[in-house]
């Protein structure tokens, strides 16, 4: 089964920048999206269409796309962004599938 | 805003089936896609499958041979069954809006599988 693989952890000083990397197969022929999950609340999204923000995510939120790769971007990572991050994705029939998720310590 | 809430019972016993509700306030079930994802305790998020309002649907292969997911555009709801369930179908269920970018979640609900 198709698999998107993200880094287990990521740790950042406050005001450093975070990068977190999810990789596929297919992700060159299929968008990228990105949650944030916080303790025992359900997830939220931060990225859509690989590099898009919707409204009220904080500008310091950015995806990008290169092959293989996405990357959600935190820049000047506050402490209120340690979190669980997942991107979410699709195999080339269609079938959506999460990334295993990167846990990001704020130092 | 569009929220969303699970509703459903929270415990269920193993070979039977698991049924939730997601009822949608604050907008139309019409027009969108309508998703259901689970995440067992202490793991990452799994998809499920999803719906359309129009009733197409489709389903997480893995789980494809126990999922139903059907709307009910007239209560502004969807549901989900999961049939012979076991312990490794206990964790918390969430739904959403969408397919790709799910937006927004309902607060999810713990199910759990035992006798």
């Amino acid at each position: 089964s198709y698999e998107l693989t993200q880094p287990p952890s990521v740790s950042v000083s406050p005001g450093q920048t975070a990068r977190i990397t999810c990789s596929g197969d297919a992700l060159p022929k299929q968008y990228a999206y990105w949650y944030q999950q916080k303790p025992g609340q359900a997830p939220v999204l931060v990225i859509y269409k690989d590099s898009e923000r919707p409204s009220g995510i904080p500008e310091r939120f950015s995806g990008s796309s290169s092959g293989t790769t996405v990357t959600l971007t935190i820049s000047g990572v506050q402490a209120e962004d340690e979190a669980d991050y997942y991107c979410q994705s699709a195999d080339s029939n269609g079938t959506y599938v999460f990334g295993t998720g990167t846990k990001v310590t704020v130092l | 805003q569009v929220q969303l809430q699970e509703s459903g019972p929270r415990l269920v016993k193993p070979s039977e089936t698991l049924s939730l509700t997601c009822t949608v306030s604050g907008g139309s079930i019409s027009s969108y896609y309508w998703s259901w994802i689970r995440q067992p305790p202490g793991k990452g998020l799994e998809w499920i499958g999803y719906i359309y309002y129009s009733g197409s649907t489709n389903y997480n292969p893995s789980l494809k041979s126990r999922v139903t997911i059907s709307v009910d555009t007239s209560k502004n709801q969807f549901s989900l069954k999961l049939s012979s369930v076991t312990a490794a179908d206990t964790a918390v269920y969430y739904c959403a809006r969408g397919g790709y970018g799910l937006d927004p979640w309902g607060q999810g609900t713990l199910v759990t599988v035992s006798s």
